[in-house]
């Protein structure tokens, strides 16, 4: 059980364009979704943390507007990077937690999703 | 200060050995404790969870909390080259990480 899937694993895409990736939480309930980025050689960063249904809670120094993120259903999160930058080529990882039963309080993560931007 | 740290190695041992990876946190409101396992570009798998302090054992892995000293440990016994990772411990509700211990378990 608590298995969370992402997609893409990979992408490339060109400088400007946006991307979607997706975040789901396959046999559990996620009342609350979280993303991170990591680069090589460093620790996961939370960038903004989402409940379903309402409005993501961005980190100091994530742009909001930069990092869409949707939380439409239990089960599926979205993060659309928008224009693209070299810069934002990374590691970007989801969890998902629940708020019920055994699995509460814990966060499972995704397998992550590299972005290199050309 | 960051609210937990961790010594990001590298750490490297022979097959069989005891490991012993450690963190500190300054936020004395964490109930919750966990240990990840990281694969080179993969996402982190939990490996162990606690509650307060105490001990909690899982097959080779022993985690153990000390929120006298704040103070948290995950102990792997008879490790593996299997076992080479990168080891992120965390805590809060929110989950703040450590910076991670890159292991080598050296066969």
């Amino acid at each position: 059980g608590a298995v969370v899937s992402q997609h893409p694993s990979w992408v490339i895409c060109k400088s400007g364009t946006s991307v979607k990736i997706e975040c789901r939480s396959l046999d559990f309930q996620a009342t609350t979704m979280f993303w991170y980025r990591q680069f090589p050689k460093q620790s996961l960063m939370l960038m903004a943390t989402s409940n379903e249904g309402s409005k993501a809670t961005y980190e100091q120094g994530v742009e909001k507007d930069k990092f869409l993120i949707n939380h439409a259903s239990l089960t599926l999160s979205t993060l659309t990077v928008t224009s693209a930058h070299p810069e934002d080529s990374s590691f970007y990882i989801c969890s998902a937690r629940s708020s019920w039963g055994t699995l509460a309080d814990t966060q499972y993560f995704g397998p992550g999703t590299r972005l290199t931007v050309l | 200060q960051k609210e937990v740290e961790q010594d990001p190695g590298p750490l490297s041992v022979p097959e069989g050995a005891i490991v012993s990876l450690n963190c500190t946190y300054s936020n004395s409101a964490f109930q919750y404790f966990m240990w990840y396992r990281q694969y080179s570009r993969k996402g982190p798998e939990l490996l162990m969870y606690t509650y307060s302090s105490g001990n909690k054992e899982d097959g080779r892995f022993t985690a153990q909390v000390d929120k006298s000293s704040k103070y948290i440990s995950l102990f792997i016994r008879d490790s593996q080259p299997s076992d080479s990772a990168t080891y992120l411990c965390a805590s809060g509700s929110r989950l703040t990480f450590g910076e991670g211990t890159q292991l080598t378990v050296n066969p």
